[in-house]
């Protein structure tokens, strides 16, 4: 089952600008990470933020955490037209589990 | 190469037949894992492996679906009697170990259609 949902399910942006996007999630968690997909296929690991951090920075990336409202969001700037994908939070939930719970995900155009 | 590489990309297969998808994982991961991805969705998982036993196979939906690797490397995903909805994105990841904080790396997934 989904984890949580993602907002908004698509955005359009010019290249430059910067582009937000939100996740929502709906247990405990032990981290939450950030994956990029292109053309519904391989997913590539952004950046991973544990469930005692606020944020984090990874090069243009800036990612948040707010464990009280279970939701974070990743901020990506100055974007590029490479930048269009599919864009998904995961979570490893608290306890022995270890797989990945995603999200629904956010389609990012960034028009050049 | 050195990334996790699956087979076969695409599969198209009758109602009712085998199937079997296959995943070599990064040399030296432990941990192996394959999900399910739906049109529009976001991957769901079906089981994990920790060297060559099944640590958690709670996300297969059915006993239709099965999953081995007997020698801790190679992952061979097998469905029974595929329906149309099984029709789906097949991914398999791996990384070091099955640690909490560990990054998954993901194949292209194989895209296996039942007509």
């Amino acid at each position: 089952s989904q984890q949580g949902e993602e907002d908004p399910q698509a955005l359009s942006i010019q290249e430059g600008e910067n582009a937000t996007m939100n996740c929502s999630y709906k247990t405990s968690i032990n981290n939450l990470q950030w994956y990029r997909q292109n053309s519904g296929r391989g997913l590539v690991h952004l950046i991973l933020i544990r469930s005692n951090e606020r944020e984090k920075h990874s090069g243009r990336l800036r990612v948040t955490l707010d464990t009280s409202k279970k939701s974070s969001s990743l901020l990506i700037t100055a974007s590029r037209a490479a930048d269009t994908a599919s864009y998904f939070c995961a979570t490893v939930n608290s306890g022995s589990a270890r797989q990945l719970t995603f999200g629904s995900g956010t389609q990012l155009t960034v028009l050049p | 190469g050195a990334g996790v590489s699956q087979t076969p990309s695409n599969k198209v297969t009758e109602k009712g037949k085998y199937v079997e998808l296959r995943c070599d994982p990064i040399s030296g991961h432990t941990a192996l894992y394959w999900y399910r991805q739906s049109l529009g969705q976001g991957p769901e998982f079906l089981i994990y492996f920790q060297g060559t036993g099944a640590a958690d196979d709670s996300g297969l939906p059915n006993d239709r679906f099965f999953a081995v690797r007997p020698e801790g490397s190679v992952s061979t995903l097998k469905i029974q009697r595929t329906e149309r909805g099984d029709s789906a994105v097949y991914l398999c990841a791996s990384s070091p170990i099955a640690g909490v904080g560990d990054t998954q790396y993901f194949g292209p997934g194989t895209r296996l259609t039942v007509l």
